[in-house]
């Protein structure tokens, strides 16, 4: 079965620092794999996905991730923190058996300090 | 005009009470999704609908009935509320159809916190 895996609940960096979250999935066969971002009192946002195109894939509000198939890993990074990134970040996976059902990690806040 | 949006925002309501909640999605989407988020944050679907057909069930209580009159609409209906039903619920649409080519990209409403006291 399809999983991901977020390593760190919380993270903290200072505006300007360079931000990295981490995600690992778990899956038999090339995975969709997508990230997510939910401000304080709203839905999920797409941030970016993975659709076996670019394993470098660019998304909104300067954010990217790299789909490493040899470390199983799809972490999400920005080179600039700014104060407006503050917010629950989720990465997933897509089920295999049902194209359109996700399978979301635990999620990981992001805090930005002036 | 809100793409998905869902009634109410805020339930706060008595154990063993049955209360529904409401989604409507304006984006000519053909399928649309039930999520449960939890106090710590995970989220889980519980239920899919492909154009009013009941696609996925992730083995949740039955107390937890999902209708869809038609595709642009699924509401949720919970009996005999328990403790452990307090979560955020969201709803969610996507375009995901027979011959399409898979985008994965789910559109959320800003969910609906439901609070069991």
């Amino acid at each position: 079965a399809q999983s991901v895996t977020q390593l760190g609940s919380h993270v903290s960096v200072s505006e300007g620092a360079l931000v990295l979250l981490r995600c690992n999935y778990s899956s038999s066969v090339p995975p969709y794999l997508f990230w997510y971002v939910q401000y304080p009192n709203q839905g999920l946002q797409l941030l970016l996905k993975y659709t076996s195109a670019a394993t470098l894939v660019k998304g909104i509000n300067g954010f990217e991730a790299e789909f490493k198939k040899s470390e199983t890993s799809f972490h999400l990074t920005k080179p600039s923190a700014h104060m407006s990134d503050a917010a629950e970040y989720f990465c997933a996976v897509s089920d295999l058996r049902n194209t359109d059902k996700l399978i979301f990690g635990t999620g990981t806040r992001l805090q930005v300090f002036p | 005009d809100t793409a998905v949006s869902q009634t109410p925002k805020y339930l706060v309501t008595q154990m063993g009470n049955d209360k529904s909640i409401k989604c409507e999605q304006n984006l000519g989407h053909d399928t649309m999704y039930w999520y449960k988020q939890d106090s710590k944050k995970f989220l889980k679907i519980m239920f899919s609908y492909n154009n009013k057909e009941l696609i996925i069930n992730e083995t949740v209580p039955n107390r937890f009935s999902p209708k869809s009159p038609d595709k642009a609409h699924l509401n949720l209906h919970i009996n005999s509320l328990e403790l452990g039903d307090s979560a955020v619920y969201f709803c969610a649409s996507s375009q995901v159809s027979s011959g399409q080519v898979y985008t994965g990209e789910l559109f959320f409403g800003e969910g609906s916190r439901l609070t069991v006291l």
